[in-house]
C-alpha cells in the first residue's frame, strides 16, 4: 500500500501569509496526486488535481508543485475563508489519503 | 449542477448491516466511476471502495474488504454501499464522490451520511 505523509499536522498562521503543505508518498506516484481543502461538517472539496492542475473555479492563489514522492501545496496569500483542513490524496494505485494539515489562525 | 446525496445511516448495533445509498443527479451517471469514502469523528478521509462507470469492476481497502460491497444501479442514478458485520471502529460519516472527467481524483462529494454503530 502507498502511505501519504503531510507535514506540518497543524500550522498556525495570519492572513496575509504565504503557507505552504508538503506530501511524501512512500513510493513514486509520478503526478497522481490531489489536494483537497475541508472545513468542519462539510465534505472536502477539489483544490489541485495532477499535482499542479488547478480545479475550475478555484483561486489562483492555490497552486502545486511535485512529482515522484514529495509534493507540495502552496497559498500565496492567505485568506480568511482559507483557515480549515488540507488532504493530500494519491491515486497511483488505488486510492489513499494523508492525515491532514488543519491551517488555523495565528 | 451536479449533486449527489447520500441516505441510510443512522444507529446500528455491531454485527449488524446497513445500505447506504447516494442518489446522483446534473451528470451522465453511467460516464463515471463512483466512491465511498469515510471519516471517522474527528480523524481524516478513509478512501474505502471504487466501482467502475459500467459496475463490472470494483476494488476495496483492506479495511472494510469481504464486510462492504458496493454496487450501482444505472438506471436509477444511484450508488450502494451495503455494510455488513459493522463495528464500533465503523462509526464515521460516509461520503460518496464522483471521479472527475478523465482524472481519478474526486471533483463532486455528497454532503455524507454518519452511521454509528453501537450498543
Amino acid at each position: 500500500d502507498i502511505q501519504m505523509t503531510q507535514s506540518p499536522s497543524t500550522l498556525s498562521a495570519s492572513v496575509g501569509d504565504r503557507v505552504t503543505i508538503t506530501c511524501r508518498a512512500s513510493q513514486s506516484i509520478s503526478s497522481w496526486l490531489a489536494w483537497y481543502q475541508q472545513k468542519p461538517g462539510k465534505a472536502p472539496k477539489l483544490l489541485i488535481y495532477k499535482a499542479s492542475s488547478l480545479e475550475s473555479g478555484v483561486p489562483s492563489r492555490f497552486s502545486g508543485r511535485g512529482s515522484g514522492t514529495e509534493f507540495t501545496l502552496t497559498i500565496s496569500s492567505l485568506q480568511p475563508d482559507d483557515f480549515a483542513t488540507y488532504y493530500c490524496q494519491q491515486y497511483d494505485r488505488y486510492w489513499t489519503f494523508g492525515q491532514g494539515t488543519k491551517v488555523e489562525i495565528k | 449542477q451536479v449533486q449527489l446525496v447520500e441516505s441510510g445511516g443512522g444507529v446500528v448495533q455491531p454485527g449488524m448491516s446497513l445500505r447506504l445509498s447516494c442518489a446522483a443527479s446534473g451528470f451522465t451517471f453511467n460516464y463515471y466511476a463512483l466512491h465511498w469514502v469515510r471519516q471517522a469523528p474527528g480523524k481524516g478521509l478513509e478512501w474505502l471502495a471504487v466501482i467502475s462507470y459500467d459496475g463490472n469492476n470494483e476494488y476495496y481497502a483492506d479495511s472494510v474488504k469481504g464486510r462492504f460491497t458496493i454496487s450501482r444501479d444505472n438506471s436509477k442514478n444511484t450508488l450502494y454501499l451495503q455494510m455488513t458485520s459493522l463495528r464500533a471502529e465503523d462509526t464515521a460519516v460516509y461520503f460518496c464522490a464522483k471521479e472527475g472527467s478523465g482524472n481519478p481524483s474526486f471533483d463532486y462529494w455528497g454532503q455524507g451520511t454518519l452511521v454509528t454503530v453501537s450498543s
